[in-house]
């Protein structure tokens, strides 16, 4: 059965932190990982990841994918409360039209 | 930017109604997908439609049925409601061609009393 799986579920920082959150994945016929950022309404679309070891970058967030170990990592460097939110992530693969999400890292950064 | 237009926003209805969804997808997206998600927990996968054809099926409830329209619209229709039906449902659409990512809704809010 493919299985999505992150880590940390939940994460308690203060500003100015850095954080890695993990996502791992046993799929079959591996299309692309994605991540998302979601507050109080909509996953909101952070990076696609289809190639390993290319990293993705936008601000203070970037991540890369590993796709020989089957993991991938978020990074965020000096946090800010607006950071705060669940971190989800998703994989889609070849010859179907589904994602698995995992079940999120709640990240909570601290003034 | 055009984006996923979902209503109603929230919806109450009684155990044992009957509920439907609307979700508008993004303009030239093909392919429209229907997530719940209950309170603190991930997007659950229920179902998906590319070119107006059901593509992919997963945990849907055989009391929940779902279409897409030849303007590429979709509706989720749900009946016999359970108080366990109460949760956020988002609709996501994407190019199908592309290795595109998946664009979300604001999601309903539906709420069984």
């Amino acid at each position: 059965e493919d299985k999505v799986v992150q880590s940390p579920l939940s994460l308690v920082v203060h500003e100015g932190d850095t954080v890695t959150l993990n996502c791992s994945y046993e799929v079959t016929n591996f299309r692309s990982l994605l991540w998302y950022k979601q507050e109080k309404k909509a996953p909101t679309f952070l990076f696609m990841l289809t190639s390993s070891g290319i990293e993705k970058k936008s601000g203070r967030l970037s991540s890369i994918l590993d796709k020989k170990e089957l993991f991938s990592i978020l990074n965020i460097t000096a946090t800010q409360t607006g950071d705060s939110a669940v971190y989800l992530c998703a994989v889609g693969t070849s010859g179907t039209y589904k994602y698995i999400f995992g079940t999120g890292t709640r990240l909570k950064v601290l003034a | 930017a055009a984006g996923v237009i979902q209503s109603p926003r929230h919806l109450i209805k009684e155990k044992r109604e009957t509920a439907t969804l609307k979700c508008y997808p993004i303009p030239r997206h093909d392919t429209v997908y229907w997530y719940q998600q209950g309170p603190g927990q991930d997007p659950q996968f229920l179902i998906s439609f590319y070119e107006k054809m059901q593509s992919d099926k997963g945990s849907i409830p055989d009391r929940f049925s779902a279409q897409q329209f030849s303007d590429y619209h979709s509706e989720l229709n749900m009946s016999s409601l359970e108080l366990g039906d109460s949760a956020l449902y988002f609709c996501a659409s994407t190019i199908s061609s592309y290795n595109s990512p998946l664009h979300f809704g604001n999601g309903t809010r539906l709420t069984v009393t």
